[in-house]
């Protein structure tokens, strides 16, 4: 069971807003930043936005990211088939001093 | 770029001793401020952090693996690696290595991953 909680899914379709949630007190509650990640099938994780609300170069403006309190969230508009894919949440856990992932949401565009 | 690869035996026989190489290519391993870290995903699951290594030489682990990890760097050979000793079926797992500018901080970039499984 992941420290951080995120849905198992989501869904929408094209052209749709979805977000996804991730809460966690000891980590994003104690003021740890939240950083996203996407995973196509059968690739390694990409980061998809660092420090709460930070895109890397090249990813698209319809990726956004957020915190307050105890929870994190990555919202995607405009949603594309492309973005269907695992998203993860990552943060750092001060009562087990780790570095922690949420449990994953599958984004499935309908 | 950096661009991270990992490494090493797929299969590794109950009892024995994992162990895994990342080499860096496009940066070097001695640039400051950034940590070096392993991260695992069994297979359709989520991910766990192993543990990093830093400033040429330094380490820390998820304590979840008590003893039996070791994370160290060559930076002759501007590689790191990871050694998981009594491995088990449970430590069957896609072996990702991945850059971070921080010990909190987000991990860019991994590699590619390496399937790595644990069976007589």
């Amino acid at each position: 069971q992941s420290v951080l909680t995120q849905p198992p899914s989501v869904s929408g379709a094209p052209g749709q807003r979805v977000t996804i949630s991730c809460t966690g007190s000891s980590s994003i509650g104690a003021g740890y930043d939240v950083h996203w990640y996407q995973q196509l099938p059968g690739s390694a994780p990409t980061l998809l936005i660092y420090d709460n609300n930070n895109r890397p170069s090249g990813v698209p403006d319809r990726f956004s990211g957020s915190k307050s309190g105890t929870s994190a969230s990555l919202a995607i508009t405009g949603l594309q088939a492309e973005d269907e894919a695992d998203y993860y949440c990552q943060s750092y856990d001060s009562s087990l001093s780790v570095v922690v992932f949420g449990g994953g949401t599958k984004l499935t565009v309908l | 770029q950096v661009q991270l690869q990992e490494s090493g035996p797929g299969l590794v026989k109950p009892s024995q001793t994992l162990s895994l190489t990342c080499s860096v290519s496009g940066g070097s391993m001695t640039s400051p401020n950034y940590y070096w870290s392993w991260i695992r995903q069994h297979p359709g699951k989520g991910l766990e952090w192993i543990g990093y290594i830093y400033d040429s030489g330094s380490s820390y682990h998820n304590p979840s693996f008590k003893s039996r990890v070791t994370i160290s760097v060559d930076t002759s050979k501007n590689q790191y690696s990871l050694k998981l000793t009594s491995v088990n079926a449970a430590d069957t797992a896609i072996y990702y290595c991945a850059r971070h500018g921080d010990w909190d901080g987000g991990f860019d970039p991994w590699g590619q991953g390496t399937l790595v499984t644990v069976s007589s």
